[in-house]
């Protein structure tokens, strides 16, 4: 079974400080992990994966095989980073498309 | 990237009664999902719908109470039978472009209440 876990409900940070979003995950096979994004009174969006190895927004995610952790960073935060942020795991590669979903962490940047 | 819209946005409906949600897409894809993610709650997927064939359905749910359409590449429905306030979460389908990488897009959500 796949299993996705962000182990933090609540990450509050002041603004220009450092984040780190953790999320775990368990999967026998070759993961395709995702972060996902929710700002309030938005639509879920995509916003990063494993595979692209790009920054966006500043957030950048390293897949660690070896910890199977996929940890969400930003060096500085800003105030607009201040949204829900799930992070979730495709068995693309086995078969089963569907993402599994973490229980997501809410970052809240304050000023 | 795909656009998805859902219809409605949001309903408030009574107990014993159901309710059809509509997902359209903007361009045609093989692959599309139902989730649901109820108060305070993560998403969890319902079924997977694929065009041409029975849709699949995860564990704890059941067709009866939850029966899918996918008539064509662009559109599916979700129909919440019989429902009960356990029902009320908001509802999204979401899609995986043919062509790309892979990842999935997500419509606004339909947000469902159950009195």
């Amino acid at each position: 079974a796949q299993r996705v876990t962000q182990p933090e409900k609540l990450l509050s940070v002041f603004k220009g400080a450092p984040v780190e979003l953790k999320c775990n995950y368990s999967y026998s096979g070759s993961p395709e992990l995702f972060w996902y994004v929710q700002y309030s009174r938005q639509r879920l969006q995509l916003l990063l994966r494993h595979i692209s190895r790009e920054s966006i927004k500043g957030f950048t995610a390293d897949l660690n095989k070896g910890e199977t952790s996929f940890h969400l960073k930003k060096p500085f935060a800003q105030e607009e980073d201040s949204a829900m942020y799930y992070c979730a795991l495709s068995g693309r590669g086995t078969g089963r498309r569907a993402l599994t979903f973490g229980s997501g962490t809410r970052l809240q940047v304050q000023p | 990237s795909a656009v998805i819209s859902q219809k409605p946005s949001r309903d408030i409906c009574q107990r014993g009664t159901s309710l059809t949600i509509q997902c359209q897409v903007d361009s045609q894809v093989t692959m599309m999902f139902w989730y649901r993610q109820q108060p305070g709650q993560s998403l969890t997927l319902i079924a997977t719908a694929n065009q041409g064939s029975e849709a699949t359905y995860e564990s704890g749910f059941v067709i009866d109470k939850f029966p899918i359409s996918r008539p064509n590449l662009t559109f599916s429905t979700l129909t919440v039978s019989n429902m009960s306030p356990e029902d009320s979460s908001i509802y999204l389908c979401s899609v995986e472009e043919d062509r790309g990488p892979g990842e999935q897009y997500f419509g606004p959500g339909t947000r469902l209440t159950v009195t």
